[in-house]
């Protein structure tokens, strides 16, 4: 069964960059068939979907922010990881690392880490 | 993107009632919709999967119907552990990945 860890910085100044890395426990990154995401979800709002990436390095973002995120696997640390740059307020929230599944007919988030709350500061 | 609408925003119930949460598709998406529970503090859990698949280990007194653009989440005899925010998900047209804004069951 995988446990998925968030770890980084719960504070980051408005501009700079925004790093989160989830530790992967209880199975292989690179072995695994499933894809690593990141979600969010700002204080009293919906969940966003942030970005995925499968263990070949195959990746793909939400629009929205702009080109503003990376997600990298480290597979020799079974670890995988955020970036977002250009952070602002608007980026406050938990953040939560998930893995997701595909079916014949849908694509479901089926594992999650506790979450970070990350919090933007001028 | 495809914008996911749940209803109602929130709304209260006691334990033994039977439970009805409604999410909309701005466009259709076959039956590629899914189903979170998230209690406060806690990440989501995945309940139903495909429309209505149930997850391993999720009770049956859950449920889930639709397709197209309109699907319904239904809990029957709602127990006290399901008070929660629940959550609809689309992976029909990706990306984006989008969820519904959530529906908080409260006593």
């Amino acid at each position: 069964h995988l446990q998925l860890q968030e770890s980084g910085p719960g504070l980051v100044k408005s501009s700079e960059t925004l790093s989160l890395t989830c530790s992967v426990s209880g199975g292989s990154i690179s072995g695994a068939t499933s894809y690593w995401a990141w979600v969010r979800q700002a204080p009293g709002k919906g969940l966003e979907w942030l970005g995925s990436i499968y263990n070949t390095g195959n990746d793909y973002y939400n629009p929205s922010l702009q080109r503003r995120a990376t997600i990298s696997v480290d597979t020799s640390k079974n670890q995988f990881s955020l970036k977002l740059t250009s952070a602002t307020a608007a980026d406050t929230a938990i953040y939560y690392c998930a893995t997701h599944t595909s079916t014949m007919t849908t694509r479901y988030f089926d594992s999650w880490g506790q979450g970070t709350l990350v919090t933007v500061s001028s | 993107d495809i914008q996911m609408t749940q209803s109602p925003s929130s709304l209260s119930a006691s334990v033994g009632d039977r439970v009805t949460i409604t999410c909309r598709a701005s466009q259709s998406i076959g039956d590629s919709l899914n189903w979170y529970q998230q209690k406060p503090g806690m990440a989501p859990n995945i309940l139903i999967y495909g429309t209505s698949t149930l997850q391993s280990g999720v009770p049956s007194r859950f449920s889930g119907s639709g397709s197209g653009t309109d699907f319904t989440l239904t809990i029957n005899s709602l127990q006290p552990e399901d008070f929660a925010t629940y959550h609809c998900q689309q992976s029909s047209s990706v990306p984006p990945y989008t969820f519904g804004q959530g529906t908080r069951v409260e006593i």
